[in-house]
């Protein structure tokens, strides 16, 4: 099974601060890489697809990169309402389509 | 516009069974597979399987079979995920998502709750 490592767990940072979280696959997924957000209480959204594809609607300050092993997720400037919980997911691999653990974003 | 509607939320003792429903609408049903996805208390994702909406045919992730059955009824739109011999550790928040070859889990439904408690 494909593992996805996640980090950081949780992540502090200020309104305006540029933040990146990082997720590392235990093999090549190619580029098959979703990034989500999830608020209290809300079913995940999705923000990016096929690692570095901006959904329709989602805000140009979220961004994805990489391929293969190494995925970056970055919010270029933070806001206030970007404070939620971000998952990593895999889709290489049916019929596992492994989440990350996680990154708990807090404003400083 | 999408809509992935889900039954309400369900207390039940260990032992029984649960039915969630997940209804669909604002998208032609049978061009999307139907995914499921758990998250317990305070835990994170872990996605639990699949369902071809076109040939029914159900594809559970490791940790999800057996007791786990996805099902359809295309007449109504609607993905269901059946849960038997439920044990406390079900309890949790279930999740549909939709997902296409080009993209998996643009649009959710809005999760239900099972509680499994004597």
């Amino acid at each position: 099974d494909i593992q996805m490592t996640q980090s950081p767990s949780s992540l502090s940072a200020s309104v305006g601060d540029r933040v990146t979280i990082t997720c590392q696959a235990s093999q090549d997924i190619s580029n098959y890489l979703n990034w989500y957000q999830q608020k209290p209480g809300k079913a995940p959204k999705l923000l990016i697809y096929d690692a570095s594809n901006l959904e329709t609607g989602v805000p140009s300050r979220f961004s994805g990169s990489g391929s293969g092993t190494d995925f970056t997720f970055t919010i270029s400037s933070l806001q206030p309402e970007d404070i939620a919980t971000y998952y990593c997911q895999q889709y290489d691999n049916l019929p596992q389509y492994t989440f990350g653990q996680g990154t708990k974003l807090e404003i400083k | 516009q999408v809509q992935l509607v889900q039954s309400g939320s369900e207390l039940k003792k260990p032992g029984a069974s649960v039915k969630v429903s997940c209804k669909a609408s604002g998208y032609t049903f049978t061009s999307y597979a139907m995914n499921w996805v758990r998250q317990a208390p305070g835990q994170g994702l872990e996605w639990m399987g699949w369902i071809n909406t076109n040939t029914g045919n159900p594809t559970y992730a490791q940790g999800f079979t057996g007791r786990f059955v996805f099902s359809l009824d295309t007449s109504v739109s609607t993905a269901y995920l059946q849960i038997s011999s439920l044990k406390a550790e079900d309890t949790a928040v279930y999740y549909c998502a939709r997902s296409t070859v080009t993209k998996r889990g643009d649009y959710w439904g809005q999760g239900t709750l099972v509680t499994v408690s004597s």
